[in-house]
């Protein structure tokens, strides 16, 4: 099984700030990684796929970017519905996913 | 614009069964995977089944193989989770999700609100 690792587990930070959160694979995955954002008591909401495409309707503070395995999702201005918890996911093995652990960014 | 509404949660003792549902509209639902994904509370998310846009083909995580069986009604645009043989552990709010209109690769575009379940004494 593919496993997930994010780092940092939760972090604070401020409005405006850049905020950089990183995913590890324990295997090459290429670019078969989505990133997601969950704000409290909501569902999942998909925000990059295949690494580094935003997905439509997304903000372009958003971005990705890696390949194999270690990946990276930056937020290049945090702004106040930012602050949520993020989650990778690997779709190498798709349709059977594994998701990172999750990071949460509150407020500093 | 597409909707997807789970109904069918609660609470169920250690044993038994409740049969989720995953209502979709705005879409196309045949020609679309589905998902479940679910999440204890305070946890992070873990896939559980996913279902071929034709139902035939069907995957699921090792720890519900044989209690919990996915199926779809592609003429009420509808899917399902029968869920037996309940334990603690299942215990979360449940989620389905769409695969991605590109590609079942690029993750899941659309997820319902959840459903919560509760297995208890």
């Amino acid at each position: 099984d593919i496993q997930m690792t994010q780092s940092p587990s939760s972090l604070s930070a401020s409005v405006g700030d850049r905020v950089t959160i990183t995913c590890r694979a324990s295997q090459s995955i290429s670019n078969s990684l989505n990133w997601y954002q969950q704000r409290p008591g909501k569902a999942p909401k998909l925000l990059l796929y295949g690494a580094s495409r935003l997905q439509s309707g997304v903000p372009s503070r958003f971005s990705g970017s890696g390949s194999g395995t270690d990946f990276t999702l930056t937020i290049s201005s945090l702004q106040p519905e930012d602050f949520a918890t993020y989650y990778c996911q690997q779709s190498h093995s798709s349709p059977q996913w594994t998701f990172g652990q999750g990071t949460r960014v509150d407020v500093k | 614009q597409v909707q997807l509404v789970e109904s069918g949660g609660g609470v169920v003792q250690p044993g038994g069964s409740l049969r989720l549902s995953c209502e979709a509209s705005g879409l196309t639902f045949s020609s679309y995977g589905m998902y479940w994904v679910r999440q204890a509370p305070g946890k992070g998310l873990d896939w559980v089944t996913f279902i071929q846009y034709d139902g035939n083909d069907k995957y699921y995580t090792d720890s519900v193989k044989g209690r919990f069986s996915v199926s779809r009604d592609n003429s009420k645009s509808t899917l399902y989770l029968q869920m037996n043989r309940l334990r603690v552990e299942d215990t979360a709010v449940y989620y389905c999700a769409k695969e991605h209109e590109y590609a079942n690769a690029w993750g899941a575009d659309h997820w319902g609100q959840g459903v919560l379940v509760i297995v208890s004494s």
